[in-house]
């Protein structure tokens, strides 16, 4: 089983649309949680960090459950330049050891 | 501005040469980071380094090495390139510690012919 997984995609959906990513763990131990974003051609960059009581910032909303060991990115009123590759990474500070999932390409058409 | 630089964008090389791929950090950062990206496959660790001359193997080290004589270099080495190395490289660096991000370089194209 991956440490990390992901629905792949892509996803495709109208401008203005709200929608969903969900990524689960399977290391119990693993102690932060963080979502990217990866535009074509370029490198992951961080989109927020998520935070075991939800956090939110602007139209993006990420929330972590630790009994299910289960994560999610929610975008609303998506717009054109959402489109990217969303991943989803895990920090096993244990192991100093950074995991990525392998990502959820989400392309917003008008 | 935080910063982590690959030596290479583009790389070129044929079957059965050493490569080195260079990566240097600006942020004095304990953790060092290399992953290969392919299609369908996401970002995949080959090595990763936490601290001067420490290295663990990642997932996939097959075929690879590295190197981390200085804090802010961390070197991947292809020992006999091959065409299935043909990839997109990733190194990234982060502070010790759990709740700490990791920050990317620019990634290098590498192909072996």
């Amino acid at each position: 089983r991956k440490e990390v997984e992901q629905d792949p995609g892509p996803f495709n959906v109208p401008e203005g649309a709200t929608v969903a990513f969900n990524c689960t763990y399977s290391n119990s131990a693993s102690q932060s949680f963080f979502w990217y974003r990866q535009d074509c051609r370029k490198e992951p960059k961080l989109l927020m960090s998520v935070y075991s009581s939800g956090n939110e910032d602007g139209r993006f909303t990420a929330q972590l459950n630790r009994a299910s060991q289960y994560i999610s990115l929610l975008i609303r009123d998506s717009k054109l330049s959402d489109s990217a590759t969303y991943l989803c990474v895990v920090n096993l500070s244990s192991a100093s050891k950074i995991i990525f999932g392998s990502g959820t390409r989400l392309s917003i058409r008008p | 501005d935080v910063k982590v630089t690959q030596s290479s964008r583009y790389l070129v090389k044929r079957t059965g040469e050493k490569v080195f791929l260079e990566c240097v950090q600006d942020m004095d950062h304990e953790n060092m980071f290399w992953y290969r990206q392919d299609p369908g496959l996401g970002l995949r660790l080959i090595y990763f380094s936490y601290d001067v001359k420490m290295k663990e193997k990642g997932d996939i080290p097959e075929g690879y090495s590295v190197s981390r004589e200085k804090k802010e270099r961390f070197s991947l080495i292809l020992e006999s390139a091959s065409t299935n190395q043909t990839s997109m490289y990733l190194c990234a660096s982060s502070l010790r510690g759990g709740y700490t991000e990791a920050f990317f370089g620019q990634g290098t194209r590498l192909t072996v012919v």
